[in-house]
């Protein structure tokens, strides 16, 4: 079983559209966790934190179940500019390394 | 903000030859860097942890002797390919800790095809 699973899509909608992607992580004793989003051929670049507790941040609305161990992530009124790759990721270990999901493609449509 | 400088950011090389690539942080100190390597169309696989001043953990199935970690000091590490062969061609990412928080800044990433 992957440490990080996502859905790999693609997911391709239209301007305007709503959107959700899915992770599930592994390791219960994970401490922190992330959504990053990768352009082509770019490096990874942080999108949000992920809290229990939600959090919102304009367009986007990350949630946290620890208890399933799941990482949602919520993009309304989806914009051409936001078609890349959306990374789940999560922090665990002394060290606190990034683990990376295998990532979701979102291409938006006009 | 915190930046890492990666260089180069490209290089192609010939089979057998090694490869160095450097991470800078320009403005904090890393006290431990990550080195990432990605496939295309596959996400970033933790290759190794990098600490100041000892040696590197490595990931299982991760050969320590073919990719050589070097992090001498608090703003430097490298990753070295030694004898590279074509099978090695991929995306090399660095990244650091940025405080005591949960800040990660990457390096803009190293495409290294061996031909």
């Amino acid at each position: 079983r992957k440490e990080v699973e996502q859905d790999p899509g693609p997911f391709n909608v239209p301007e305007g559209a709503t959107v959700a992607f899915n992770c599930t992580y592994s390791n219960s004793a994970s401490q922190s966790f992330f959504w990053y989003r990768q352009d082509c051929r770019k490096e990874p670049k942080l999108l949000m934190s992920v809290y229990s507790s939600g959090n919102e941040d304009g367009r986007f609305t990350a949630q946290l179940n620890r208890a399933s161990q799941y990482i949602s992530l919520l993009i309304r009124d989806s914009k051409l500019s936001d078609s890349a790759t959306y990374l789940c990721v999560v922090a665990s270990g002394s060290a606190r390394q990034l683990t990376f999901g295998s990532g979701t493609q979102l291409t938006v449509l006009p | 903000g915190a930046v890492v400088s990666q260089h180069p950011s490209r290089v192609i090389c010939k089979s057998g030859t090694s490869v160095k690539i450097e991470c800078r942080s320009l403005d904090f100190q890393a006290t431990t860097m990550f080195w990432y390597r990605q496939f295309p169309k596959k996400s970033l696989m933790l290759m190794a942890t990098s600490n100041e001043g000892s040696k590197a953990t490595y990931e299982q199935g991760v050969e320590k002797d073919k990719f050589l970690i070097n992090h001498a000091s608090l703003t430097l590490s490298t990753l070295t390919v030694t004898s590279a062969h074509p099978e090695d061609s991929s995306f090399y990412i660095c990244s650091a800790r940025t405080g005591g928080g949960d800040g990660y800044t990457f390096g803009s990433g190293t495409r290294l095809t061996v031909v």
